[in-house]
């Protein structure tokens, strides 16, 4: 059963405009998120987190919105620009013993059109 | 510079053999992951160890094994065993909470 959900395969965006992507989970032990950005044939790449403490994190043009009680975040990059076209993965990670290791949604490959 | 290094990028392995994936670290991460990415279904858990000479099997580890010798190093080795075994495959590390290292990639083809 899928603990962190992407419903979006895909999403596309005029340039200048906002993306939003959006993340729902299921695990009330989540106490940590994340976003990574991946390009073809490349390793995703740390874009930006947030705590569950928090309902905001914001760094330049990208901002993690998280809605505990929903169990949804979402993540808001504005203005998009082409090379924000990219897969971006959200993952979550919980308190406890192997609190490590990081559980990933399937990704949303979002298209930013010029 | 510290970082995570997959080799090599590309790799071709006909039916029946077995391949290694080489994973390097110099970051002094205890905990390191492998994960295969196929199209549409995002990154799957092979295996990953959280100290040297233990490991752990992750959602997908049939016909795939992994050793930890070292605290560097985290080789998967693509058996014949795995039906389906083209596919990109990740390497990630960390020693905290806070999320991964991901080296590069490796793309496994089978030919």
């Amino acid at each position: 059963d899928q603990q962190v959900k992407q419903n979006s395969p895909s999403l596309s965006v005029q340039e200048g405009r906002i993306s939003i992507l959006n993340c729902d989970y299921t695990n009330s032990m989540f106490d940590y998120f994340l976003w990574y950005k991946k390009y073809p044939a490349e390793g995703p790449t740390f874009l930006i987190s947030i705590s569950s403490i928090k309902d905001k994190n914001e760094d330049g043009r990208f901002t993690v919105f998280l809605n505990k009680s929903a169990k949804h975040l979402s993540l808001h990059i504005v203005p998009s620009q082409p090379g924000d076209s990219a897969v971006y993965f959200c993952a979550a990670s919980g308190s406890g013993a192997g609190s490590y290791q990081l559980t990933f949604g399937k990704g949303t490959k979002l298209s930013v059109i010029p | 510079d510290g970082g995570i290094t997959q080799s090599p990028k590309y790799l071709f392995r006909k039916e029946g053999q077995n391949v290694t994936l080489s994973c390097e670290q110099n970051l002094n991460h205890d905990a390191m992951y492998w994960y295969r990415q196929d199209p549409g279904q995002g990154l799957r858990l092979i295996y990953y160890s959280q100290i040297v000479n233990d490991f752990q099997k992750g959602d997908i580890a049939e016909g795939y094994s992994v050793s930890r010798e070292k605290k560097e190093s985290f080789p998967l080795t693509v058996t014949s065993a795995q039906k389906n075994p083209t596919a990109f495959y990740l390497c990630a590390s960390t020693a905290t909470t806070y999320g991964y290292t991901f080296g590069s990639g490796t793309r496994l083809t089978v030919v």
